[in-house]
């Protein structure tokens, strides 16, 4: 079982429509967490990071939240746009000193239909 | 434009062969981190160097090394190539050390193909 299992695999919404993806994590306690957008063929760009203390953090129309008790994330996209077809990774950081580890969801492949 | 630079774009090579891979980190940024994407195992973490010394290591297999330089940038050589080292490879940059404190900006990627 990954340590960090992302749900669904794949979500077609309408343009204008609300969504919600899911990071679902077993272990724990973390540096941070992040959610990330990576569209086709290009590198991932950043859209939230989050402490182990953080609940909620927005960029724009992106939202995440944490709950540390169900070792649970989400990210809630609103007003869905075109550009928002892509593919979104749950990432949970470990940082000791001089070190660390870095573990990947697979992702959440979204697509925004017109 | 994240103003991380990496070369080649694509890299097509045969079984057996050893291939190097190059990464300019943004302006002012020290640390520089390599990963692998590939279809069935999605991002993986390889390596971060800070400052020209390694500092933290995740899924690099032993036939891949890299070293960053003096002036920053980095190279990620691949040695042994094997059909499952097809790949994406993606270098990050971010402007100090500590693995995951700071927001890491990507670069395009290297498509890597192994025949």
């Amino acid at each position: 079982k990954n340590q960090v299992e992302q749900s669904p695999q794949s979500l077609i919404i309408l343009e204008g429509k609300n969504c919600t993806l899911q990071c679902n994590y077993t272990v724990s306690p973390f540096s941070n967490l992040r959610w990330y957008k990576q569209d086709t063929g290009r590198g991932p760009v950043s859209l939230t990071i989050m402490t182990f203390s953080e609940n909620t953090k927005s960029n724009g129309r992106y939202t995440a939240t944490l709950d540390a008790d169900t070792k649970q994330s989400s990210l809630h996209i609103t007003a869905s746009q075109l550009s928002d077809s892509a593919s979104y990774i749950c990432v949970v950081i470990f940082s000791y000193n001089q070190g660390g580890k870095l573990i990947f969801g697979q992702g959440t492949e979204l697509s925004v239909k017109p | 434009d994240s103003g991380v630079t990496q070369t080649p774009k694509h890299l097509i090579t045969a079984t057996g062969q050893r291939v190097t891979l190059r990464c300019s980190p943004r302006s002012g940024d020290l640390s520089v981190y390599w990963y692998q994407q590939s279809l069935d195992q999605g991002l993986q973490f390889l390596i971060q160097y800070y400052n020209g010394e390694e500092r933290a290591k995740g899924n690099i297999l032993e036939r891949f090394s890299a070293q960053q330089f003096p002036d920053l940038h980095s190279e990620l050589n691949l040695s042994s190539l094997e059909l499952g080292d097809s790949a994406l490879y993606f270098c990050a940059s971010s402007p100090r050390g500590g693995l995951g404190l700071y927001e890491q900006y990507f670069g395009p990627g290297t498509r890597l193909t192994v025949t």
